[in-house]
């Protein structure tokens, strides 16, 4: 079954401890991306990247690092996460940056 | 700099009624569009794009949306609303030239029996 996996579905967490949320395509896609939804202000992309070793920032990327090292994989890391960053977050991939497949998406709290 | 504006937070429309859920966007270039649906607990969901092409464009479940360009708008409309078609629709823009996605804010469309 084509899809997008992104683990953990839920995480709790504390002000500054790093954490890493994962994501994984097997649809072959070059192009992979991430994105926040908060109440009121839709969806907000993170970072995006185009290939392997190949990323570039969206709208919103201070506080987030991104890695693609193999084209299935593209992990969203949190170095030092804050308070502001509790969101809903949501893994995509597609085909040249066209229609996107979303994961199924990963609630995040920083307390 | 890309933007989208979806200007109703919420729309409300009758089973059987026709809908519109609005959509304008500024953009550099030529604009790539996009609608995208969140059903209650569910993830997004594709259901057009605009790229090129005849300006009346046919998705998924019912959906179609016109482009216009002198507007710079790009309207999700469907014939006859169901009480299913209740969720979150986002619109989405990116240039021909930028792989950078912006979406708009969002509009609830709330259909009633």
């Amino acid at each position: 079954e084509a899809q997008v996996t992104q683990n953990p579905r839920y995480l709790i967490t504390v002000t500054g401890k790093k954490l890493t949320v994962t994501c994984s395509q097997n649809m072959n896609h070059e192009y992979m991306s991430w994105y926040r939804q908060d109440p009121g202000l839709g969806l907000r992309q993170i970072y995006y990247s185009m290939n392997v070793e190949v990323t570039d920032k969206g709208d919103v990327p201070e506080g987030y690092k991104v890695s693609r090292k193999e084209k299935r994989n593209f992990p969203l890391i949190l170095e030092s996460p804050s308070p502001n960053q509790t969101s809903l977050y949501f893994c995509a991939s597609s085909l040249w940056a066209h229609e996107q497949y979303f994961g199924p998406g990963t609630r995040l709290t920083v307390t | 700099a890309q933007s989208v504006a979806q200007p109703e937070d919420q729309v409300n429309v009758a089973e059987g009624n026709p809908l519109t859920v609005k959509c304008t966007y500024s953009v550099s270039g030529n604009p790539y569009l996009f609608w995208y649906v969140q059903y209650p607990n569910r993830g997004l969901q594709f259901l057009l794009k605009y790229i090129t092409g005849d300006n009346l464009v046919k998705g998924s479940y019912g959906f179609e949306a016109e482009f216009n360009k002198s507007q710079t708008s790009f309207h999700l409309k469907k014939p006859s609303a169901l009480v299913s078609d209740s969720a979150l629709y986002f619109c989405a823009v990116r240039s021909d030239s930028s792989y950078k996605l912006i979406f708009g804010s969002g509009t609830r469309l709330l259909v009633r029996p």
